[in-house]
């Protein structure tokens, strides 16, 4: 069972490039998430997708695009990548059925570098 | 969801209990006190929650005051291990656009020394 799988786990891009950081997970969650992390910062929501079919914006969406593929994938997308967005780049997955079940599994990140 | 604040570090001798204080002054009635931590380059960790009753599970124990206005994280032998960022979130869970998101601060810095 691996829970929530994020490729790539590393990556340099030039600024200008784009790029599609892509998210699997296999528990049958509904909702998916896009975090970032820059040091010394918590975790900052960039989107998310509470159900197949939906995303919305988070707190920092500028710069990025999503799409819920299906039930299991939800990709972030960086079409023009600025050195702004050097990260580390988590997704996330949760079953929202009540308050009982509402633990978030993570996956282990991509760290961007852009140049 | 409300604001919470935490210290920015603790440390703590292995085998003792860590105990890493939430306040949470503006919580609401239907909102639940979680916790997560991040060990060093890793995703976070979903650890407890709670309403307003203390919860306990093979992690942790959670201390919620009767006021809800503050909380506390329990490890009760900690381990070199569980040094890592502790985050203490308070939100209202569920479905839908405006509840699923879950919101981080900067958390707590726990160290366990040996």
């Amino acid at each position: 069972n691996a829970g929530v799988t994020q490729t790539p786990k590393f990556q340099v891009l030039k600024t200008g490039q784009s790029m599609t950081l892509q998210c699997a997970q296999d528990m049958n969650h509904n909702s998916m998430y896009w975090y970032r992390q820059d040091p010394g910062m918590g975790l900052r929501l960039i989107y998310y997708s509470a159900s197949e079919g939906t995303t919305d914006k988070g707190e920092v969406p500028n710069g990025y695009n999503v799409s819920r593929l299906n039930k299991r994938e939800f990709s972030l997308r960086l079409e023009s990548a600025a050195p702004s967005q050097t990260s580390v780049y988590f997704c996330a997955s949760s079953e929202a059925r009540g308050p009982s079940s509402e633990g978030y599994t993570f996956g282990s990140g991509t760290r961007l570098t852009v140049v | 969801d409300a604001k919470t604040t935490q210290p920015p570090s603790m440390d703590c001798a292995e085998g003792r209990a860590a105990n890493l204080p939430c306040n949470h002054s503006t919580i609401s009635g239907n909102e639940y006190v979680y916790w997560y931590r991040q060990i060093h380059s890793q995703g976070p960790q979903y650890i407890i929650h709670g309403l307003k009753n203390n919860e306990t599970n093979e992690m942790a124990s959670l201390i919620i005051t009767e006021d809800r206005k503050s909380s506390t994280l329990i490890l009760p032998h900690a381990t070199l291990r569980d040094t890592a960022v502790y985050y203490c979130i308070v939100r209202v869970p569920g479905r839908g656009s405006t509840l699923g998101r879950l919101y981080f601060g900067r958390g707590t810095q726990l160290t366990v020394w040996p």
